[in-house]
């Protein structure tokens, strides 16, 4: 069974600052099954990233995912206000999701 | 539009079983698995299982065999999600996600059912 990791659990910081959020598989993933998922609080989780990189429909260009094998990023360029929220990465399996990290604001 | 609507709230005595539905609508209701998720108070997002609306088949998450029952209804387009032996710890909210397999990802959610189980 594939673990995946997010690290860190909180990032703090401040409206227009980079957002770098990591997500760490204990085996290699291939790159087409993940996925990252934004989660704001009392709503469902909305599809950001699919396929490592490509943004899903309606997903603004400060988004974008990278990375292969086991490791993979998230990165939000300039965070905008409603950009602080929780973030999930997932892989196709029996324990898809990772631990999530929050964003928060500094 | 592509939607799944839930049903709503319960609250339920430990032991007790609930079942919670997820109707679809926009889309060819056969054509995508669908998953179900859940959430407890505060907690991340934990993987149950999945059914194939086509054929009816599923696959459970071994922390849930024996205790949930996934099943569809074709006519209705919704698919159900039967959770037993309910206990506190089952306290959360429960998602539907179809999973779009061109895009290896759970690309549409339901609005979530708040499961709470208490005596």
């Amino acid at each position: 069974e594939i673990v995946l990791t997010q690290s860190p659990g909180t990032l703090s910081l401040s409206p227009g600052e980079r957002a770098t959020l990591s997500c760490r598989a204990s085996q290699s993933v291939s790159s087409s099954y993940l996925a990252w998922y934004q989660q704001k609080p009392g709503q469902a989780p909305r599809l950001l990233i699919y396929g490592a990189s490509s943004r899903a429909t309606g997903i603004p260009d400060r988004f974008s995912g990278s990375g292969s094998g086991t490791d993979f990023t998230l990165t939000i360029s300039r965070l905008e206000p409603e950009d602080f929220a929780v973030y999930y990465c997932q892989q196709y399996g029996s324990s898809p999701f990772g631990g999530g990290t929050k964003v928060e604001i500094k | 539009q592509v939607q799944l609507v839930q049903s709503g709230a319960e609250v339920k005595k430990p032991g007790a079983s609930v079942k919670v539905s997820c109707k679809a609508s926009g889309y060819t209701f056969t054509s995508y698995y669908m998953h179900w998720v859940r959430q407890a108070p505060g907690q991340g997002l934990e993987w149950m299982g999945i059914i194939n609306p086509s054929g009816g088949s599923t696959s459970y998450a071994q922390k849930f065999q024996g205790r949930v029952t996934m099943t569809r209804d074709t006519s209705t387009s919704t698919v159900y999600m039967e959770l037993s032996s309910l206990r506190s710890e089952d306290t959360a909210v429960y998602y539907c996600a179809r999973y779009g397999p061109s895009l290896n990802a759970f690309d549409i959610w339901g609005q979530g059912t708040m499961v709470t189980v208490s005596s």
